[in-house]
């Protein structure tokens, strides 16, 4: 596998589950990123892990927890979403400290809440 | 951060060159320009960045105005695939333990068509 690949990309779950996003990058970068993108709206900054350590949490809903156990694996924790929680969520990971913003992005798990 | 201001939506014929204007009026002098495109339901896919020079790399040229108030990224021979939302992101260098948190707007919908 090569760049950033996310599973599952597809899934759908009842407000009362409770499921998993993994991400997981193979490019030796340092800083993890969850984005959410509903219909017709920009891309959300969710959280970012810099050294596996959470630098950001850009207010979401305590029913997303993110964790990151290494520098490799980015994980997002769902519990009791709601409808509108319905949406592509993105990982994306970049190398801190080499002076770009270029990030690498996965292909998604387009998250339907029923 | 520079805001930036992007036309909601352009076309363009398959094979002809494919110029996209981005406005960066108040753009501060270490900021940089970067491009990145969305493809449908996929995640966004760097492009390009620049200071003050102009760029040009395998996939497209970005050509930034004297004043740096402006910029347009050029695909020189538009394919259908092509065919995305393309985001104009203006943001300080990132160094240090700076991990380059990037804002996206709503970017221009480029159609590429026969």
């Amino acid at each position: 596998e090569t760049g950033v690949t996310q599973t599952p990309r597809h899934l759908v779950m009842g407000m009362t589950n409770k499921k998993s996003l993994k991400c997981e990058q193979h490019l030796g970068h340092n800083a993890m990123y969850w984005y959410k993108q509903s219909a017709k709206k920009p891309l959300e900054l969710m959280f970012v892990y810099n050294f596996k350590e959470q630098t950001e949490n850009n207010s979401v809903p305590s029913r997303f927890s993110p964790e990151c156990p290494n520098s490799s694996h980015l994980f997002l924790h769902l519990h009791t979403l709601q409808p509108e929680d319905s949406a592509l969520y993105l990982c994306a990971s970049s190398q801190v400290g080499q002076g770009s913003y270029e990030q690498y992005f996965g292909p998604g798990t387009r998250l339907t809440v029923t | 951060d520079a805001k930036t201001t992007q036309p909601t939506s352009m076309d363009c014929a398959e094979g002809r060159a494919a110029n996209l204007p981005c406005n960066h009026s108040t753009i501060s002098g270490n900021e940089y320009v970067y491009w990145y495109r969305q493809i449908h339901s996929q995640g966004p896919q760097y492009i390009i960045h620049g200071l003050k020079n102009n760029e040009t790399n395998e996939m497209a040229s970005l050509i930034i105005t004297e004043d740096r108030k402006s910029s347009t990224l050029i695909l020189p021979h538009a394919t259908l695939r092509d065919t995305a939302v393309y985001y104009c992101i203006v943001r300080v260098e990132a160094g240090g333990t700076s991990y380059g948190k990037l804002t996206f707007g709503q970017g221009t919908i480029l159609t590429v068509h026969p």
